[in-house]
């Protein structure tokens, strides 16, 4: 069963057109991070939520936001996408913190116009 | 943040054969480290762990090994398969810093 869910799988927007992606994850997990991945590029953190303490990347740009309404779900938005910002967009949880296992979802290919 | 990087892009290794994927990270101070594949169009998935007071782990067909003195990691695959093939992410956090993600190397097992 899945444990991590991120809908949708793929994303189409246009540019300048604000866009959300969710993440809903059953393990009960107090953390929960967004990572923005290119074509063949490590994983970024863009930032990530501790229970409901937000934590942001020092380089994330302000274009993008996130929104944590309760311990299962988690949002990503984007304000204005640019080109730039077609990638995929993982969601991951970890039970207690930074040292405890991620698991990641399937990620959203977002593909902007 | 200290990077982490791999030495090898791309491995092509044969059906059967055993695979070493290394990892060489900066930070000393660091003290847990993941390996995860991610297939194509996938998430990253978790194989194997490892914190600093161990120099070695074993799991199923894998092993991680640790040489804090050169700041080096390895995942060895034993019996490649070709459900192997996918890029394999190395990472390493300190304290309670959040995880650093090396570059990745790409594992091609042909039949």
């Amino acid at each position: 069963d899945a444990m991590v869910i991120q809908n949708p799988r793929y994303q189409v927007t246009q540019f300048g057109k604000p866009v959300t992606l969710s993440c809903s994850q059953t393990l009960n997990h107090n953390v929960m991070y967004w990572y923005q991945q290119k074509s063949s590029q490590a994983p970024k953190l863009l930032f990530h939520y501790y229970d409901k303490d937000f934590n942001n990347e020092a380089d994330t740009p302000d274009n993008f936001q996130s929104r944590r309404p309760n311990t299962s779900f988690c949002f990503l938005d984007i304000r204005s996408p640019g080109l730039g910002d077609a990638a995929m967009y993982l969601c991951a949880t970890s039970r207690a913190g930074n040292t405890d296992t991620q698991y990641f979802g399937p990620g959203t290919r977002l593909t902007v116009l | 943040g200290e990077s982490v990087g791999l030495h090898l892009p791309t491995l092509s290794v044969q059906e059967g054969d055993n695979s070493i994927i290394n990892c060489a990270y900066s930070n000393s101070a660091s003290d847990y480290f993941i390996w995860y594949k991610q297939e194509s169009g996938k998430g990253p998935q978790f194989i194997i762990d490892i914190r600093s007071n161990m120099d070695k782990r074993q799991g199923q067909r894998v092993t991680v090994l640790l040489n804090k003195t050169v700041k080096h990691l390895s995942l060895q695959i034993a019996a490649t398969q070709p459900g192997d093939s996918a890029v394999y992410f190395c990472a390493e956090s300190e304290g309670y810093s959040t995880l650093t993600f090396g570059k990745g190397t790409m594992l091609l097992v042909s039949p």
